[in-house]
């Protein structure tokens, strides 16, 4: 089944613990993003990736990093997390720049 | 700075009722428009996509269409149904924004049995 895959479903995590949000896509798409939902501002990107080894920031870039070594995977890292990034987190993949999203289950984060 | 406006928030109908949502757009510069259905702590679920040379794109029950020039979309939902309860979320995928899809706030639909 062609999906986008996020572990964990839900984390709760205390302050300044370094934690990773992976993401999977078994769809060979080219293009990935990481969005956040927060009640009252929407979904707003995080950050993107076109291909293997290019990546760029989104709207809310501050306190996340990405890689992206392989085509597949894209994690999301929080080096050192703040209550302010408690939030719904959604992983997206697309097969190129323009074609439609595919968006995975969601991670629930809480930072105490 | 593109920006996506659904009307109206919130709408409850009774079961079978054809209704419309809509959504507007502030940048007319875009790849393609994109209907998503989110229901309570659930991922989201595509359910049409319109590409900006398109007018429409129809599923099952569902008609999207595209004014691109005006910057508007509607989504029509025909016989409506309690099982279409879900908030809808229209995003809009920019040309000069690293294709980022720039998302309305939803429309929170209840339909009642």
């Amino acid at each position: 089944e062609a999906q986008v895959t996020q572990n964990p479903r839900y984390l709760i995590t205390v302050t300044g613990k370094k934690l990773t949000v992976t993401c999977s896509q078994n769809m060979n798409h080219e293009y990935m993003s990481w969005y956040r939902q927060d009640p009252g501002l929407g979904l707003r990107q995080i950050y993107y990736s076109m291909n293997v080894e290019v990546t760029d920031k989104g709207d809310v870039p501050e306190g996340y990093k990405v890689s992206r070594k392989e085509k597949r995977n894209f994690p999301l890292i929080l080096e050192s997390p703040s209550p302010n990034q408690t939030s719904l987190y959604f992983c997206a993949s697309s097969f190129r720049v323009g074609y439609g999203y595919t968006f995975g289950s969601g991670t629930r984060l809480t930072v105490v | 700075k593109q920006e996506v406006t659904q009307i109206p928030a919130a709408l409850s109908v009774p079961e079978g009722e054809n209704l419309v949502l809509n959504c507007s757009f502030t940048d007319s510069a875009i790849y393609n428009l994109q209907w998503f259905r989110q229901d309570p702590g659930k991922g989201l679920t595509s359910l049409l996509l319109i590409q900006s040379s398109q007018r429409e794109q129809t599923s099952g029950r569902l008609n999207a269409s595209l004014d691109k020039s005006s910057g508007r979309s509607t989504l029509y939902i025909a016989a409506s149904q309690p099982g279409d309860s879900a908030t809808y979320l229209c995003a809009v995928g920019g040309e000069t924004s690293g294709s980022r899809l720039t998302f309305g706030e939803g429309t929170q639909l209840t339909v009642n049995p």
